[in-house]
């Protein structure tokens, strides 16, 4: 099992371009979710999925867009990227019993210029 | 999800046993808590969670007061490698809208 991988590990972009950050699970979870983490701050919520088709908006969802076509994928677009946007964004999921846990990716670092 | 308080940081000396506490007033009666930490940048690891009962794991034990109002992560010899951002959680289910708090921040000093 790879668990939780994301990709790409680090990421520039220009203020105003889009791009989009992937994240693949191969544990046949139901539920997967993103986070971001600012410097010296916890984990914020931007969307989670508790199944295929199916999405919700988080803490702070302004500015990012998800889908969930397969169990496997969430990926999470930046469709215009903004300098408020630098940040390190972790991607999460769990089978969504209430006896397991999350499962985290190693973060992606976006810097906007 | 109930709200949790935990101190911003604490301090311990290699060897010795790190208690972090963590507060959680509102839990409801089906939640669970759950502990992860955090080392530099990496994504969050998973410790140990617990429903009611006291649990012991490789890495750690976790005691939940009987009311279930607060809990502490023991960690029985600190290592400097221990040294991370530790995070409380209390929900029914960890996926979903689950939301951290700020974590407690444990410095190991030799």
């Amino acid at each position: 099992n790879a668990g939780v991988t994301q990709t790409p590990k680090f990421q520039v972009l220009k203020t105003g371009q889009s791009m989009t950050l992937q994240c693949a699970q191969d544990m046949n979870h139901e539920y997967m979710s993103w986070y971001r983490q600012d410097p010296g701050m916890g984990l914020r919520l931007i969307h989670y999925s508790v199944g295929a088709g199916i999405t919700d908006q988080g803490e702070v969802p302004n500015g990012y867009n998800v889908s969930r076509s397969t169990t496997e994928d969430f990926p999470l677009r930046l469709l215009s990227a903004a300098p408020s946007q630098t940040s390190v964004y972790f991607c999460a999921s769990n089978t969504g019993l209430g006896n397991s846990p999350l499962h985290f990716g190693n973060g992606t670092r976006l810097t906007v210029t | 999800d109930a709200k949790t308080t935990q101190p911003p940081s604490m301090d311990c000396a290699e060897g010795r046993a790190a208690n972090l506490p963590c507060n959680h007033s509102t839990i409801s009666g089906n939640e669970y808590v759950y502990w992860y930490r955090q080392i530099h940048s990496q994504g969050p690891q998973y410790i140990i969670h617990g429903l009611k009962n006291n649990e012991t794991n490789e890495m750690a034990s976790l005691i939940i007061t009987e009311d279930r109002k607060s809990s502490t992560l023991i960690l029985p010899h600190a290592t400097l490698r221990d040294t991370a951002v530790y995070y409380c959680t209390a929900s029914y289910n960890q996926g979903g809208k689950l939301i951290f708090g700020q974590g407690t921040e444990l410095s190991v000093k030799p």
